[in-house]
């Protein structure tokens, strides 16, 4: 069940710049999207959100953009710090449950 | 900051005994739900619970596992014959409505011999 899919595993990107991880949907009912930013042993953290109405989101240095036609959705970070580094989760969702993709590891370089 | 609590972070049982992991959520969330990640694999939803009832469950759910809210601020995911298969990090979250975003324990660890 690859409803939600994230292709790319890691991302290694130098701190000041822009970091971008990409998620791929194929189910139609999701209606809001979430990234969620994981430590080891620790739970998944919110960071931001996005609803099917809207095309972006921003909080800060983390923006979240939905490209409904093609079922895509990306989070922007910039500028890159180095305690960005973790696992980003794209989760997307139609009713009560978050359908979660893999996962990308995302390094930030000092 | 309110968070979501659970307890024990670390479980090890024995495979065919009972488990109960136990997690209090944010005091003036509605929706809580249970969520598993297997060693390796993606995160994956168990049960959502609302207005003291679940209201949406995965195959995963089968008869061995079961929630309850016992008072009013713990929620518990009763294993009742563990299997190896079960091992995993168990993750409570809880939200303030329907489709907005879950807030997530720090889990626990189950290891099932």
């Amino acid at each position: 069940d690859q409803q939600v899919k994230q292709n790319s595993p890691s991302l290694s990107v130098q701190e000041g710049r822009i970091s971008i991880l990409n998620c791929d949907y194929t189910n139609s009912m999701f209606d809001y999207f979430l990234w969620y930013k994981k430590y080891p042993a620790e739970g998944p953290t919110f960071l931001i959100s996005i609803s099917s109405i809207k095309d972006k989101n921003e909080d800060g240095r983390f923006t979240v953009f939905l490209n409904k036609s093609a079922k895509h959705l990306s989070l922007h970070i910039v500028p890159s710090q180095p305690g960005d580094s973790a696992v980003y989760f794209c989760a997307a969702g139609g009713s009560e449950k978050l359908v979660f993709g893999k996962g990308t590891k995302l390094t930030v370089n000092p | 900051e309110p968070e979501v609590t659970q307890t024990p972070s670390h479980q090890v049982t024995q495979m065919g005994q009972e488990v109960i992991l136990r997690c209090v959520p944010i005091s003036n969330h509605l929706y809580f739900y249970w969520y598993r990640q297997i060693l390796g694999q993606k995160v994956e939803f168990l049960v959502s619970f609302y207005n003291n009832e679940i209201s949406e469950k995965s195959e995963i759910f089968d008869d061995q596992f079961s929630v309850e809210r016992p008072d009013g601020s713990n929620f518990t995911l009763k294993i009742r014959s563990t299997k190896l298969e079960d091992s995993a990090m168990y993750f409570c979250a809880s939200s303030v409505e329907r489709n907005t975003e879950a807030f997530f324990g720090q889990g626990t660890r189950l290891t099932v011999v």
